[in-house]
């Protein structure tokens, strides 16, 4: 199964400050790239997602940079806050074909 | 009820028990799904069925045996388990199979094996 490399493995990062977590896949075939969150105790969540027709993507306080050639994408979280502790996963795919990577858990300090 | 639902919640089973998962969704979707989550591993795609049909089982031991009755129920049913199935398990739905659509998951299902 082709996969997609995530990191870092764990972030720890102050209220109001930039969290960066990156994702590289091998699958060219995929057009497809979301990120799901994951507080504790619940199921992931879509949070945002991305084609790989344009470059970046913003929803609030989340973007998604998408760099095609070098098959990467990150998540950027402006402005981060407590509330946005949890842990996040990429992927790539389709929906019935969706790779996950291995996840990042974010802590964000008071 | 919202959403996708699975029970029970938490199950402690030795190695010789049979249990079973449920999973329910009430989002009128056509597409269902087992993941396995272990942890600071990626998740992994256990099955999937699109309209009561499966429609993809990648290289699961058959001692996970899945069913689907209908387009809202899924459910994965356990024998004989290994201490290293210990997980947790998601059931997410979606509209269809195909394409790039948004899953939906439950709370999951947190399987210990004794």
């Amino acid at each position: 199964q082709q996969q997609v490399k995530q990191s870092p493995q764990s972030l720890i990062v102050q209220k109001g400050g930039i969290s960066i977590i990156n994702c590289a896949y091998e699958n060219t075939a995929f057009d497809y790239f979301p990120w799901y969150q994951q507080f504790p105790g619940k199921g992931p969540a879509l949070l945002i997602a991305i084609r790989p027709d344009v470059s970046e993507k913003k929803e609030g306080r989340f973007t998604i940079s998408f760099n095609k050639s070098a098959k990467q994408f990150s998540l950027h979280i402006m402005d981060s806050q407590p509330g946005d502790s949890a842990t996040y996963f990429c992927a790539s795919g389709s929906a019935r074909q969706l790779t996950f990577g291995s996840g990042t858990q974010l802590t964000v300090l008071p | 009820e919202t959403g996708v639902t699975q029970t029970p919640r938490h199950l402690v089973m030795g190695m010789t028990n049979k249990k079973s998962l449920k999973c329910e969704q009430h989002l009128g979707h056509n597409a269902m799904y087992w993941y396995k989550q272990s942890a600071k591993k990626p998740l992994e795609l256990m099955f999937v069925y699109s309209l009561e049909e499966r429609v993809e089982n990648n290289s699961v031991p058959s001692r996970f045996s899945p069913e689907c009755p209908n387009s809202s129920h899924l459910f994965l049913h356990l024998h004989t388990l290994q201490p290293e199935d210990s997980a947790l398990y998601l059931c997410a739905s979606s509209q269809d199979s195909t394409g790039t659509g948004e899953l939906f998951f439950g709370e999951g299902s947190r399987l210990t094996v004794l």
